[in-house]
């Protein structure tokens, strides 16, 4: 059970295009998704935390109108990177909780390598 | 809002010899500590974890202890295998968010 799903797992696109990466929670109904960003060999960055039906709350530093989120149900979170730049290349992390404050499960990623 | 530390950052350990890795927090409203292992390229996966109202728990190999006075907590892998190589992440918790520590990198030597 808990298992976490993120699509694609890997995408290249042209600087300026826009990419969505889809968060499903596959056996439960999550409260609570969460959005990470993780460099190579750092820690697991929290870029925003969303709520079913709910506005996202971003991190300090982290642009609402870069990085958009919609929770548009209990077990689909997306989040989408507009107009990427080269900055953006990264691995994208989504979680889910089924109860808030309690264990979060990880998605397998999203490697984002804007060119 | 909560400031994690971890230590060390990279960690050797013959097989068969067994690793610690220790994390302060900084909030004493934390309640709840969990431990992730990720292996290169993979998502992070739960270890083990524990809530503020214990002091140690035991999985097999793993173990978790905290102290809530001092503020910190700590893993505790024995009989190390080379399995076991990955980087660990500790977490504090407080109301829905998690803040995580830097990583450890631990390798086991065969």
């Amino acid at each position: 059970g808990a298992v976490v799903s993120q699509h694609p797992s890997w995408v290249i696109c042209k600087s300026g295009t826009s990419v969505k990466i889809e968060c499903r929670s596959l056996d439960f109904q999550a409260t609570t998704m969460f959005w990470y960003r993780q460099f190579p060999k750092q820690s697991l960055m929290l870029m925003a935390t969303s709520n079913e039906g709910s506005k996202a709350t971003y991190e300090q530093g982290v642009e609402k109108d870069k990085f958009l989120i919609n929770h548009a149900s209990l077990t689909l979170s997306t989040l989408t990177v507009t107009s990427a730049h080269p900055e953006d290349s990264s691995f994208y992390i989504c979680s889910a909780s089924l109860i808030a404050g309690e264990t979060q499960y990880f998605g397998p990623g999203t490697r984002l390598l804007v060119l | 809002g909560e400031n994690v530390e971890q230590h060390p950052s990279t960690l050797s350990v013959q097989e068969g010899d067994s690793a610690v890795i220790k994390c302060t927090y900084s909030d004493s409203a934390s309640n709840y500590f969990p431990w992730y292992k990720q292996e290169l390229g993979k998502r992070p996966q739960l270890i083990i974890d524990i809530r503020s109202n214990v002091g140690e728990k035991k999985d097999q190999r793993i173990a978790v202890t905290l102290n809530k006075t001092a503020k910190h907590f700590s893993l505790h892998i024995t009989e190390t295998q080379p399995e076991d190589s990955a980087v660990y992440f500790c977490a504090a918790s407080i109301g829905n968010q998690f803040y995580f520590g830097t990583g450890t990198s631990l390798t086991v030597i065969p």
